[in-house]
């Protein structure tokens, strides 16, 4: 049973681009969540989905960011235009529709660089 | 959600028995304790949770006195691999979500 994927694992872009950051949650867990983390820091929450619904946006950003979770294929986090302060490291987690425990299992990240 | 509050770094040797503990003065009855582990460039690991008294698993232990202000996550006999940042989380468990709040953790380094 392969974990959560993501990919790429590092994606370096430009100023003004954008940027296109892909989760695959493991087989079965239809909750995808997405976390930002800074160097030195510890994760921040950004957004939680399920299928086709975005249920809690309250860490995301106003501007430029965006996130889904459409019925078939990867949850897709979007950067818009993006600046030297997006640089960090975005985790994605899902985690099963029932279970004991509620665990989120992470993936290996992506590596944002702006240049 | 719970603020909690961990010591930013420990230093301990291989074979050791290491014990971080964390703060959650204002934890709430429906709340959980959970422990996460993070080795650099990759994403955190689940290690363990625990709602009173004590939770054993094959990695670690989780003490957590009465009043619940407190817990102590305990690491047997650690060895270099367990270099790690540890995060203590606290939240409720509601079905199906769980918002996970990552303080700045504690950096565990384990020497020969």
């Amino acid at each position: 049973n392969a974990g959560v994927m993501q990919n790429p694992r590092h994606l370096v872009r430009r100023r003004g681009q954008e940027a296109r950051l892909r989760c695959s949650p493991m087989k079965g867990h239809s909750h995808v969540y997405w976390y930002r983390q800074l160097p030195e820091e510890g994760l921040k929450f950004m957004v939680y989905l399920q299928k086709e619904n975005i249920i809690d946006e309250s860490g995301m950003p106003k501007e430029r960011f965006s996130a889904e979770f459409p019925k078939e294929g990867p949850s897709i986090l979007r950067i818009q235009q993006v600046v030297r302060g997006d640089s960090a490291a975005y985790f994605c987690a899902s985690s099963a529709t029932s279970g004991r425990r509620h665990e989120q299992f992470f993936g290996p990240g992506t590596r944002l660089t702006v240049l | 959600l719970a603020k909690t509050t961990q010591p930013i770094s420990m230093d301990s040797y291989e074979g050791q028995e290491v014990n971080i503990t964390c703060s959650h003065n204002n934890i709430a009855t429906n709340d959980y304790i959970t422990w996460y582990q993070q080795f650099p460039s990759q994403g955190p690991r689940f290690i363990i949770q625990g709602y009173k008294t004590k939770v054993t698993n094959e990695v670690a232990s989780l003490f957590i006195p009465a009043d619940r202000k407190s817990s102590t996550l305990s690491l047997p006999r650690v060895s270099l691999s367990d270099t790690a940042v540890y995060y203590c989380l606290v939240g409720e468990r509601n079905t199906g979500f769980q918002k996970l709040v990552f303080g700045t953790g504690t950096r565990l380094l384990v020497s020969p």
